[in-house]
């Protein structure tokens, strides 16, 4: 069956170090992922496209990889602050409707 | 930006009753709008895809005639909960595309709606 992994726990990390989250995805051939943040009860809002093709994409402090051979994205926050603080979604698209993971909660203490 | 907002925001209502929320995009023409429900921790859970001037498509699982979504113009989608019933009660999320459904562009999602039903 087709699956969206990412780690149901919370990453908690320190200020000014590196977030890295993970998802994994299962029976899917994504011709695109996507990354969203979503604070609590609010909406997901969106932060980073990568194609298939791509191996990697930045935007400011944030860089995200795609490995279709380990069926893998990478998401980091570099030089990561308290507002960084959120529950992280990741999504897959292509011949169809994005479908979404369930999201890692990211702390960062001060 | 794209803005997408949501109203209302939260709603409270007695069981048997039906509630209506609105999804407008402010500041572009949304050709495509989809519609998720969210339960805490949980993903985001896609129920139906809304085109102006069309049917929405349902995803499996969903009833159509107790979830009535109207895509009346490009800037409104409705979703009407008929009869509705504690176990509805949950987080709803709009999103608007400026493409197609299957076009590679981002969602852009509204705040959410907060249904709940005593």
């Amino acid at each position: 069956s087709q699956k969206i992994e990412q780690n149901s726990e919370a990453l908690n990390i320190q200020e000014g170090k590196t977030a890295t989250l993970t998802c994994n995805y299962t029976n899917y051939s994504p011709a695109y992922l996507q990354w969203y943040r979503q604070d609590p009860g609010r909406g997901p809002v969106f932060l980073l496209l990568i194609r298939e093709n791509e191996k990697e994409k930045r935007k400011e402090r944030l860089k995200v990889t795609f490995d279709t051979t380990l069926k893998q994205s990478l998401f980091h926050i570099t030089a990561s602050q308290p507002a960084d603080s959120a529950t992280y979604l990741c999504a897959l698209g292509g011949s169809y409707i994005p479908t979404f993971g369930r999201g890692t909660s990211l702390i960062v203490h001060p | 930006g794209a803005v997408v907002s949501q109203h209302p925001s939260w709603v409270i209502c007695k069981s048997g009753t039906s509630v209506k929320i609105e999804c407008r995009s402010l500041d572009f023409q949304a050709t495509t709008m989809f519609w998720y429900r969210q339960f805490p921790k949980q993903s985001l859970m896609l129920m139906a895809t809304s085109n102006e001037g069309s049917k929405a498509t349902y995803e499996q699982g969903v009833e159509k005639d107790k979830f009535l979504i109207n895509h009346a113009s490009l800037t409104l989608s409705t979703l009407t909960v008929t009869s509705a019933h504690p176990e509805d009660s949950s987080f709803y999320i709009c999103s608007a595309k400026k493409g197609g459904t299957n076009d590679i562009n981002e969602q852009f999602f509204g705040p959410g709606t907060r249904l709940t039903v005593l």
